[in-house]
């Protein structure tokens, strides 16, 4: 059964610092992996997209990178902003559905 | 596009009581799922459909059913609910998206549950 962690649960940083987000998943043998974020109260919005054949996936401030050997992707923010404050989580495609982990919940202090 | 549809948005049971949370997009997508949502647990699959008429128990199915009506709608049934069910429910479907062209899944606004 996969199993997908996130860590650090929670953080807050200051306003224009960069972000790092970590997920590691178990089986290694996994499709896609997929970043979400999540407002409070709303659904998810999709992130960014890694194919299993990639190494990184970048969208504006975003970049994700992908390491299937050590089973572990990492999200980088750049120059964080208060409206980047929410929860972001990881899911990785095994097979026919997608495991999530349990998220960061980031604040950005102005 | 409205993408995936959610009704209702928050609904309150007591203990017995039976509902249905309904589900629909208009993405032309074969697959849908049904997730709930806890704190500090992320999401866990309670039901998923493939393809028209046909579907599948997830991770936590017990004390749900579902019915995949067309290839539109998707809907998840407490026939009767228990406070356990407390939670906030997540319709999703997984298809080719529009501006990528990557398999991806889409998700509802959500379902917020409350058993007493």
């Amino acid at each position: 059964k996969q199993e997908v962690t996130q860590i650090p649960a929670a953080l807050s940083v200051p306003e224009g610092e960069n972000l790092v987000l970590n997920c590691s998943f178990t089986d290694s043998a996994i499709y896609n992996l997929q970043w979400f974020r999540q407002d409070p109260g709303k659904g998810l919005t999709s992130l960014l997209l890694i194919q299993s054949s990639q190494r990184e996936q970048t969208s504006g401030r975003l970049n994700a990178s992908l390491d299937k050997s050590s089973g572990r992707s990492t999200l980088y923010i750049a120059a964080s902003q208060p409206g980047d404050s929410a929860t972001y989580l990881c899911a990785v495609w095994d097979d026919y559905k997608l495991s999530f982990g349990a998220g960061t919940t980031v604040t950005v202090r102005a | 596009n409205a993408g995936v549809t959610q009704t209702p948005k928050f609904q309150v049971l007591k203990t017995g009581q039976s509902m249905t949370l309904q589900c629909a997009q208009d993405m032309n997508h074969n697959s849908m799922y049904w997730y709930r949502q806890d704190p500090g647990m992320g999401l866990r699959l309670i039901y998923y459909s493939a393809s028209e008429g046909t579907t599948d128990k997830g991770e936590v199915p017990n004390g749900y059913n579902v019915s995949r009506l067309n290839k539109r709608e998707f809907s998840l049934r407490l026939e009767s609910a228990a406070p356990s069910q407390t939670s906030v429910y997540f319709c999703a479907s997984s298809g080719i998206g529009t501006g990528n062209g990557r398999y991806e899944q889409y998700f509802g606004p959500g379902t917020r549950l409350t058993v007493t």
